[in-house]
């Protein structure tokens, strides 16, 4: 069945450092790819989606390129500040399954002054 | 407000006692979903409704688990006879549905559920 498979953390990075968090997924169809975050005390948010291959999603200064070839979507972003650590959440969503989602475990990412 | 609403925002219970948790999804969206986030661990799929279709329950954990969606609108979680391993926060969002925003959920700030 379909699925998602997110890089493990937790992730700390210094400030200005280059993120990069993998996304890799198995699915039957076309499914349309997403990050999700999740900020301390909060619910999660949409960061970014691509619904088709090639597609870049890019969002506060974070991108994810939906490569179909790698069955990949990672996460990334030039240089991270303290206010992005959060916990970030790759997902997947396909008509094939009904528009049901799958989402990985999570990235706790920290990131220090 | 206009986003997904979820109550109680905390719920300690016994052993053994029935909880119900509450979902007001966005006004209008058709599709809406319930997650488990255990600590440490991911999201867990535990069901779904789609506008009027029959909902995709293959994530409920157990029969003690269930859920109604009433108009179309609200939704109920009901977890009988609760267990310590239901401990978990529980997470309704609500999706607009097919189109240009299919995929895109919007969620409540959920039920932290602690079973004593």
């Amino acid at each position: 069945g379909d699925s998602v498979t997110q890089m493990e953390g937790p992730v700390t990075l210094s400030e200005e450092a280059f993120l990069t968090i993998n996304c890799t997924y198995t699915a039957t169809g076309y499914p349309s790819l997403f990050w999700y975050v999740q900020y301390p005390g909060e619910g999660l948010q949409l960061l970014l989606k691509a619904t088709k291959a090639d597609d870049k999603g890019s969002n506060k200064g974070f991108e994810a390129t939906y490569r179909k070839e790698t069955t990949s979507f990672h996460l990334e972003k030039g240089s991270v500040q303290v206010s992005d650590s959060a916990v970030y959440f790759c997902a997947l969503s396909s008509s094939n399954t009904g528009n049901q989602f799958y989402f990985g475990t999570g990235t706790s990412l920290t990131v220090i002054p | 407000g206009a986003g997904v609403s979820q109550s109680p925002s905390n719920k300690v219970t016994e052993k053994g006692k029935d909880v119900e948790l509450r979902c007001d999804p966005i006004s209008g969206h058709t599709a809406l979903y319930w997650y488990r986030q255990s600590l440490g661990q991911g999201l867990e799929f535990l069901i779904y409704f789609q506008g009027n279709s029959a909902p995709d329950k293959s994530g409920l954990p157990s029969d003690r688990f269930s859920a109604e969606r009433t108009g179309g609108s609200v939704s109920t979680l009901t977890i009988q006879r609760t267990q310590q391993e239901d401990s978990a926060v529980y997470l309704c969002a609500s999706s607009p549905g097919p189109g240009l925003t299919r995929g895109i959920q919007y969620f409540g700030a959920g039920t932290r559920l602690s079973v004593l």
